[in-house]
């Protein structure tokens, strides 16, 4: 079965820093999707990032950014310039080809510093 | 324009009840989710739509019925509440087939608070 792990629940980072946020899964697929979502306290799942498995290059959104390591299973988020803005609940997720399976990560809580 | 709703926000009520959460999408898109999100802010699917027809049915309690009149709303039905349903709802929709691969847009939540 496919799993989604965030193993830092909470990180600081100062205003204008940079911050990267780690994400690891586990699936036996070679097709997939993986996304970065943001939960700010309003509550709402905001789409910060999405990269196709089956592409080498990494996905880049404006600060956002991602380090995708497919052989070791690895989709980090980082965000550069981090803004007071960025601080949120982050959740990786993965997502089959076949659209059947969708698993969130637990999440890491950013906390921006001023 | 508010491209995912969801109607109530907040929910209320006595265990035992019977209570539905409204999600409408604007998008024009064919896939339609629901997940819920517990106290740990863990975040799981429940359900997926496309077109009117169940695509995801992952292992919820049968209290919990999605309905979909049409490709732009699916309710979610729970019937006999029960403490452990406290949690936030979220709608999504994606646009595409079944298979899903295109982005999920998320609905504000719905907190809803059994007692």
């Amino acid at each position: 079965a496919q799993t989604v792990t965030q193993s830092q629940p909470e990180m600081s980072v100062q205003e204008a820093e940079t911050v990267t946020l780690s994400c690891t899964y586990d699936t036996s697929e070679s097709d997939y999707y993986l996304f970065w979502y943001k939960q700010p306290p309003s509550r709402q799942m905001i789409l910060v990032i999405r990269q196709e498995a089956y592409k080498q290059q990494n996905a880049t959104e404006n600060r956002f950014s991602v380090n995708f390591q497919k052989a070791a299973k690895s989709f980090s988020l980082k965000i550069s310039d981090s803004q007071l803005g960025d601080a949120a609940m982050y959740f990786c997720a993965y997502r089959s080809a076949s659209g059947d399976k969708i698993i969130f990560g637990k999440g890491t809580r950013l906390h921006i510093l001023p | 324009d508010t491209a995912v709703s969801q109607t109530p926000k907040y929910l209320v009520t006595q265990m035992g009840n019977d209570k539905s959460i409204k999600c409408e999408q604007n998008l024009g898109h064919d896939t339609m989710y629901w997940y819920k999100q517990d106290s740990k802010k863990f975040l799981k699917i429940m359900f997926s739509y496309n077109n009117k027809e169940l695509i995801i049915n992952e292992t919820v309690p049968n209290r919990f019925s999605p309905k979909s009149p049409d490709k732009a709303h699916l309710n979610l039905h729970i019937n006999s509440l029960e403490l452990g349903d406290s949690a936030v709802y979220f709608c999504a929709s994606s646009q595409g087939d079944w298979r899903g691969t295109d982005t999920q847009y998320f609905g504000p939540g719905t907190r809803l608070t059994v007692l």
